[in-house]
This record gives C-alpha cells, structure tokens and sequence, in this order.
C-alpha cells in the first residue's frame, strides 16, 4: 500500500510569489490535514479537509489556503509568499475525520528567497 | 487551548532504556501520539494512545499515560543508534464537530552514545 505522497519535495520561490503544494494521501484514506514545521514556531496545525469541505482551520492568515479533490487528493496554496513562510510543510493522511491514526509524508520544502 | 510541552533533549548509552516524558493540557478525552522524524524526513507514527487508557505496549516501546496529572511518557527498551532521531508528542482532542487537529509537543531530541 503505497504511503502518503507530497510533491515537490523541494521549492525555492521568490517574495511575493504564490505556491501549491500537492498531497495524495494513502488509498481509501479521505481526511488530509496540513502542518508548517519551522525552527521557530515548531509544528503547526493548518488546516483539515475532509470529503472535500475543509473541517478545521489553525491560526494561520488568509494568504493559506486548500483544497480536495473528490479523489481526496489536497493542495494547498499560499499567495504573497513572505521569507517567513520559508518552512517544511507536511500533509497527514486519515482514515476518517476524527480519533484515528494520521500518517505523514516527507515533507514539501519550501525556501522563499 | 491545547499545549503541549517535552524536555528538549535527552542522550542515553546504547543498550539503556530511554524514556521521554511529554504533558499535555487538554481536559476533554483524547487521543495522543509519539511520532518519530530523523533528520530531513517527514513522521513516523510511533503509537498512540487514548486517554482512557494507562499503558500501551508495542515490541521495544512502551507508552505510559498519568491522566492525573496529564503525563505521557515513551519508554525505548534497548535503545540502538538507529533511534536516535526527534520525538514529538501530540494530542488530538474529539472535537464536537469531529476532525482531525494535532497539537505537537517541540520534540526531544535523542542521541544514542556508543
């Protein structure tokens, strides 16, 4: 069974650019959720979709945002990019929305020069 | 709010057990999650556990749970080198509305001397 995917795995972009970032999570799996890890601020929570509505959101400006696909597939964009969204930004894959395991991909690394 | 606090770093002998301890603040029920990230990669779902629960066994690792005092502990028996690596604790509360938010710990850092 083939794990969570996220690509690019790297990015280099320059401010003021916008950026998507893909994720396809594990096969019959249909809630994705999205982290930023930086040095900083550590993992932070983005945002959840499930069956194609997003279910939760964290404390992060509009210039962030997703979506799903009816395959569950999810991107997310971030516009007006700033050297500070310069991060590792994960997608986690789960079975439901709700109590059940998340598993991780790799990671899309984002540099924002 | 959710927070969720672990030591920063921790360094053991190979061959000791290593045990990283996390607290969380969440009063409602809960699932809680020790994920594992080496350096440049994504994480690795360890085990979890939920807040009705005390402990949790799973081959080398053991997960302890206080739900006193809200203390949540991952004990590594036999620790190698090849554990060395980042550990995240993370809480995921039952939302009214349902979903899925994780709200990680800043990690421990594990080193594993020869």
């Amino acid at each position: 069974k083939a794990g969570v995917t996220q690509t690019p795995r790297y990015l280099i972009k320059t401010r003021g650019q916008q950026v998507t970032l893909s994720c396809s999570p594990i096969s019959g799996h249909r809630s994705v959720s999205w982290y930023q890890q930086t040095p900083g601020q550590g993992l932070q929570f983005l945002f959840e979709y499930f069956s194609e509505t997003q279910r939760n959101k964290g404390n992060f400006p509009g210039r962030f945002s997703g979506r799903q696909f009816s395959n569950s597939r999810s991107e997310m964009n971030v516009s007006t990019l700033e050297l500070g969204d310069s991060a590792l930004y994960l997608c986690a894959s789960s079975l439901n929305s709700g109590g059940t395991e998340a598993f991780f991909g790799q990671g899309t690394r984002l540099t924002v020069v | 709010g959710e927070d969720v606090e672990q030591s920063l770093f921790l360094s053991v002998r190979e061959g000791d057990s290593s045990v990283i301890n996390c607290t969380y603040t969440d009063s409602s029920s809960t699932y809680l999650y020790w994920y594992k990230q080496e350096p440049g990669a994504g994480l690795q779902l360890l085990t979890y556990i939920f807040s009705n629960m005390d402990m949790k066994q799973d081959q080398r690792l053991t997960v302890l749970l206080n739900k006193k005092d809200k203390h949540l502990s991952l004990r590594i028996a036999d620790t190698q080198t090849g554990d060395s690596a980042i550990y995240f604790c993370a809480e995921s509360p039952i939302l009214t509305g349902g979903g899925n938010k994780l709200t990680f710990g800043t990690g421990t850092q594990l080193k594993v001397e020869l």
